[in-house]
């Protein structure tokens, strides 16, 4: 079967970094997407790997190992607006999106 | 209209009764997605359209329909509401859900519905 799986809940400190880790199963695989999801919103677009590999843009990175099912995002200089749930999605061989459950990340001051 | 608007914000609906959620796109993406949301789960696809005319079921389709008569406009149909289905509801476009191309999803502002 298809499977994401990522840590349900994580904490951390302003001004600190984190990483949020996810692992994917699916059948084929074309690329994982990571998204932000502010509390009674919609979940907006972060970053996309479909190549092994570290991909950074400003205060985030993403991660991705294909032979291990693995990836990674990475938030550095965390700000209090960081507060959300992060969206692990990885694209099947049919170019549908299959998600994690999320991690909701509290940041404390 | 700028992106994606989705329509009602939310609704109280009773078990039995027939809802049509409304979603609309002006970024004339091909590609449109029916989601739904439920606590601890992840975001699970309803129906999709690859392009206007055309449908297919996701990994959740019982109870709901949909039709894509152009590009702009994706409405789900609950036919006959079950308090299963309370949750929130999300529809998303992407420009293309082509084989490699790259397939970033806009979502809307959701649908938050409970059936009683």
């Amino acid at each position: 079967g298809q499977n994401i799986d990522q840590p349900t809940e994580m904490t951390a400190t302003e001004g600190a970094i984190v990483q949020i880790n996810c692992t994917y199963q699916t059948s084929g695989f074309n690329g994982l997407f990571w998204y932000q999801q502010h509390a009674g919103e919609a979940p907006t677009f972060l970053s996309y790997n479909v190549l092994d590999g570290l991909e950074e843009k400003g205060r985030f990175s993403s991660f991705l190992s294909r032979s291990k099912g693995y990836s990674y995002l990475l938030l550095k200089e965390l700000q209090m607006k960081d507060s959300a749930s992060y969206l692990c999605a990885a694209m099947d061989s049919n170019y549908q999106l299959i998600w994690g459950a999320g991690t909701k990340l509290i940041i404390k001051p | 209209i700028a992106g994606i608007t989705q329509a009602p914000t939310s609704q109280i609906l009773a078990a039995g009764r027939r809802m049509t959620l409304r979603c609309t796109q002006d970024m004339r993406h091909n590609a449109m997605y029916w989601y739904r949301q439920d606590l601890g789960l992840g975001l699970r696809l309803i129906h999709y359209s690859n392009t206007a005319g055309t449908t297919g079921k996701g990994e959740v389709p019982d109870g709901y329909s949909v039709s894509r008569a152009n590009t702009d406009d994706f409405p789900l149909t609950l036919a006959s509401a079950v308090p299963s289905q309370t949750s929130v509801y999300f529809c998303a476009s992407s420009d293309s859900s082509l084989a490699g191309d790259y397939n970033e999803q806009f979502f809307g502002p959701g649908t938050r519905l409970t059936v009683l």
